[in-house]
């Protein structure tokens, strides 16, 4: 099975900054990864697929780069409504998501 | 308005079994293969098991093998698990997912990009 790391586990940043949470795979999966974000009580919401396509209606500050092993989900700048849980999601296999990057308030 | 809807989802005992629904709308349901994805109470998400848009392949966690089986309707638009032999470790919201795809040459990439709420299974006796 291929695994997914993710780090770190735990973000603290401000309203504004620029945040950057990475996704490694224990096996190249090429640009078979996507990312989702993730609020308290709430369902998981798309972000990212093919590792950089922005999903409809998502705002362009949120960017996905990488491919093989390594991928980045990037914030250009941190907005109130973006601190939740982010995970990544593996689907060159059968899908495998990373345990999360938790993104809360300084 | 695209929607999935969870139901079923409840309290059971060790080794009791369950039946899970999600009712789709909005969409072509047969046109799409479906997820099951669960969550453990403050742990990441697992993918449970797929679905082929004309039920012919199923595919689904090493965990829940032999356990779980997943199955569609598409006259009812509806998605279900059947779990049985359920263990404590089978606590967890289980949502349902549509599973679509986009063709970026010189491949098709596949997400999961519509959710239902999620109902929660709770295996305790």
């Amino acid at each position: 099975d291929i695994q997914l790391t993710q780090s770190p586990s735990f973000l603290s940043a401000s309203v504004g900054d620029r945040v950057t949470i990475s996704c490694r795979a224990s096996e190249g999966i090429s640009s078979y990864l996507a990312w989702y974000q993730q609020k308290p009580g709430k369902a998981p919401r798309l972000l990212i697929y093919a590792a950089s396509t922005l999903q409809s209606g998502v705002p362009s500050r949120f960017s996905g780069g990488g491919s093989g092993t390594e991928f980045t989900l990037t914030i250009s700048s941190l907005q109130p409504e973006d601190f939740a849980t982010y995970y990544c999601q593996q689907l060159n296999t059968f899908p495998t998501f990373g345990p999360g990057t938790k993104v809360d308030i300084k | 308005e695209v929607q999935l809807v969870e139901s079923g989802g409840g309290l059971v005992q060790p080794g009791g079994s369950l039946g899970l629904s999600c009712a789709a709308s909005g969409f072509t349901f047969s046109n799409y293969w479906m997820s099951w994805v669960r969550q453990a109470p403050g742990k990441g998400l697992e993918w449970v098991a797929n679905i082929k848009e004309d039920g012919s392949e199923m595919y689904n966690v090493d965990s829940v093998k032999g356990r779980f089986t997943i199955s569609r309707d598409n006259s009812r638009k509806s998605l279900y698990l059947q779990m049985n032999s359920l263990r404590a470790e089978d606590t967890a919201v289980y949502y349902c997912a549509r599973v679509s795809q986009n063709f970026l040459w010189p491949t098709h990439y596949y997400y999961m990009d519509v959710w239902g709420q999620g109902t929660t299974v709770t295996v305790s006796s």
